[in-house]
């Protein structure tokens, strides 16, 4: 597997509370995606990075913000947890734009109660 | 915005049998189409992808058609094994843009 991790693996959270998933790389790729998968759904991108500091939306971005400080590391926060935001979230990794290969993390199981 | 369809969304076959899964999409401005194979508690994993300037693309065992004027593309696995049991998901993207999955199909090798 590509040189990418997320923490946490598994969270569990209450319904109001902030939540800071992170994507760490070793790859030094440029580009860094944040998914949810939920069933049914397959992969929903949420928000994706081009650059450090440079981000845009995805199709399912209300709720969620990002930030990218540094090449090797993503963050996704959720700023007001709800329950329908309780999903997979995958981080995904890739040396060029969306037409290459993208590397997918070990995944966040984010339960929100 | 982009919208792929992908169909079935399960599929069982015999080992040894070919398994054929299709997808749509709607942007015409989609130019990049990968496949990726999930097991079960695992990340996906890109097995085959395809460019739109070429209609077909092959990989041992694996194969994957694309007609641009149709706007679909399909999966092809040949000679299937127990291993190939996953759930697969095929996607378009648009230089980079707009990368949109389609919601899997749940492929059933059996023995």
């Amino acid at each position: 597997d590509a040189g990418i991790t997320q923490s946490p693996r598994h969270k569990v959270t209450e319904t109001g509370t902030p939540v800071t998933l992170r994507c760490h790389q070793t790859e030094n790729h440029r580009y860094m995606y944040w998914y949810r998968q939920d069933p049914g759904h397959g992969l929903r991108l949420i928000h994706y990075s081009y650059g450090v500091k440079d981000t845009d939306k995805g199709e399912v971005s209300d709720g969620y913000s990002v930030s990218r400080s540094k090449t090797e590391d993503f963050l996704l926060t959720l700023e007001s947890a709800t329950s329908s935001q309780t999903s997979v979230y995958f981080c995904a990794i890739s040396a060029l734009a969306g037409d290459n290969e993208q590397f997918f993390g070990p995944g966040t199981r984010l339960t929100v109660l | 915005g982009e919208n792929v369809e992908q169909h079935p969304s399960t599929l069982s076959v015999q080992e040894g049998d070919s398994a054929v899964i299709k997808c749509t999409y709607s942007d015409s401005a989609s130019n990049y189409f990968p496949w990726y194979k999930q097991e079960l508690g695992k990340r996906p994993q890109l097995i085959i992808d395809i460019r739109s300037n070429v209609g077909e693309k092959k990989d041992q065992r694996i194969a994957v058609t694309l007609n641009k004027t149709a706007k679909h593309f399909s999966l092809h696995i040949t000679e299937t094994q127990p291993e190939d049991s996953a759930v697969y998901f095929c996607a378009a993207s648009s230089y980079g843009q707009n990368f949109v999955f389609g919601p899997g199909t749940r492929l059933s090798v059996l023995p």
